[in-house]
């Protein structure tokens, strides 16, 4: 079936390190991707999002890169501080017409070490 | 300011005891959607309202069902809770004509006893 995951479960980073956190879709026809950020007993926050006709899309310190050719999404953090520790996920849009549908990874937990 | 809220953030329920949680917002969205998310996972859809058009997701149980009676909110109906329903239940709300970003409320954390 068709499946979006992420490749790693948790990820250790120093304070001030970069981040990188992997997403693996199956999709090919997928057009638009969004990552999330979630902290503990809160909901989703929307971080970035990228459609299908980009490769690369940057926001305030983070950075989405999308590789059609091998269906590989990442999200780059700059400069990771303690208050980016949370899970993050990677979603794909699955949905057509006028609403969407958005399939989540398991999910990435990011640590960030003081 | 909130613009996706939901009521109440807590909910005990009995097994079996019909439970209702509710969601508002303030974007003025077409579309509102309700996902499931159980411990350590990731949010699943249950279903979604395109205004007034409701959309189930094939293996959303049927002991699920929703009530959109405007725009602004929406309420997810739990007829007989298992103990397997226990979960954190998510709203979201997102333009039509997308694809476009979802907004997450902060969820009801359901426990059934």
């Amino acid at each position: 079936g068709e499946s979006v995951g992420l490749h790693l479960p948790t990820l250790s980073v120093q304070e001030g390190d970069n981040s990188i956190i992997n997403c693996a879709y199956s999709n090919s026809a997928s057009d638009y991707f969004i990552w999330y950020k979630q902290e503990s007993g809160k909901g989703p926050q929307f971080i970035i999002d990228i459609r299908s006709n980009m490769d690369k899309r940057q926001g305030q310190r983070v950075t989405v890169l999308l590789n059609k050719t091998v269906k590989h999404l990442s999200l780059q953090i700059a400069a990771t501080q303690p208050g980016d520790s949370a899970v993050y996920f990677c979603a794909e849009n699955q949905g057509s017409g006028n609403t969407g549908k958005l399939i989540f990874g398991q999910g990435t937990t990011l640590q960030v070490k003081p | 300011d909130a613009m996706v809220i939901q009521n109440p953030r807590y909910q005990v329920t009995q097994f079996g005891k019909p439970v209702t949680l509710s969601c508002s917002q303030t974007l003025n969205h077409n579309v509102m959607y309700w996902y499931q998310q159980k411990s350590s996972q990731a949010p699943k859809l249950l279903f979604h309202y395109y205004d007034k058009d409701f959309n189930n997701e094939a293996d959303t149980p049927d002991n699920f069902q929703s009530r959109r009676p405007n725009t602004s909110f929406c309420f997810l109906d739990i007829r007989s809770p298992g103990l397997g329903d226990a979960a954190m239940y998510l709203c979201a709300t997102s333009r039509a004509g997308g694809p476009y970003e979802q907004y997450f409320g902060p969820g009801t954390r359901l426990t059934v006893t």
